[in-house]
């Protein structure tokens, strides 16, 4: 079984829906991500987690929420959901010191590829 | 100036040629460094992490030069399954420990 999934593993919706992507993950990190990734720009942090407690705001945050229901789970939501938004989004896991990482190595999902029509 | 730079390439090679990557970062007090590798539309995976002497893992080699503030990535005797984009990461210690990715390169083999 994957370490860490993502559900749905594709999704398309309307402008204006309200849509949550899923992410759990079984190697008892305390650090989960949330990016984005489209075509020539790279990977961007929407939303980061140390801690079940602690949420922060990546780099570009406008748009989405985030919440942290547990260590193993941590969910995105897109409150109205715009065309812009369409971008393949990927959950990561990280902990400062693991046994058989290096520190503070990210592992990812597999990604949820979202379009907006 | 970018916090982590990267050539976009694409660097198309011929099998069994050698070719080398760097990354330049901007920040000084970035703790840890490492190279990943991303398949077409899947997920970034850890291709091996750089230490301050280097690091050798088979055909691929990762430096570390602090005083430039750059690392590279050598990959002798490429195959066809090295064909990729592989991204440059870089942790700065700081309270947020933040990660910073570069856009990556991307790497087409010839047969």
């Amino acid at each position: 079984d994957a370490d860490v999934t993502q559900t749905p593993r594709n999704r398309i919706t309307k402008t204006g829906k309200r849509i949550m992507l899923e992410c759990s993950q079984t190697k008892g990190h305390d650090r989960m991500y949330w990016y984005r990734q489209d075509p020539g720009l790279g990977l961007r942090l929407i939303y980061y987690s140390f801690d079940v407690k602690d949420i922060n705001k990546g780099e570009i945050s406008d748009g989405y929420s985030v919440s942290r229901q547990a260590q193993a789970k941590f969910s995105l939501s897109l409150e109205s959901a715009i065309p812009n938004q369409t971008a393949l989004y990927f959950c990561a896991t990280s902990a400062r010191y693991s046994r058989g990482s290096s520190y503070n190595e990210q592992f990812f999902g597999p990604g949820t590829r979202l379009t907006v029509l | 100036r970018k916090e982590v730079e990267q050539d976009p390439g694409p660097f198309n090679v011929p099998e069994g040629a050698t070719v080398a990557f760097n990354c330049t970062y901007s920040n000084s007090a970035s703790q840890s460094f490492f190279w990943y590798r991303q398949d077409c539309r899947k997920e970034p995976k850890l291709l091996m992490s750089v230490y301050s002497s280097g690091n050798e893992d088979g055909r691929f080699t990762a430096q570390l030069n602090r005083a430039s503030q750059y690392i590279s990535l050598l990959i002798r005797d490429s195959k066809l399954s090295d064909s990729a984009t592989y991204l440059c990461v870089v942790n700065v210690a700081n309270r947020d420990d933040k990660i910073i990715f570069g856009k990556g390169t991307r790497l087409h083999i010839l047969p």
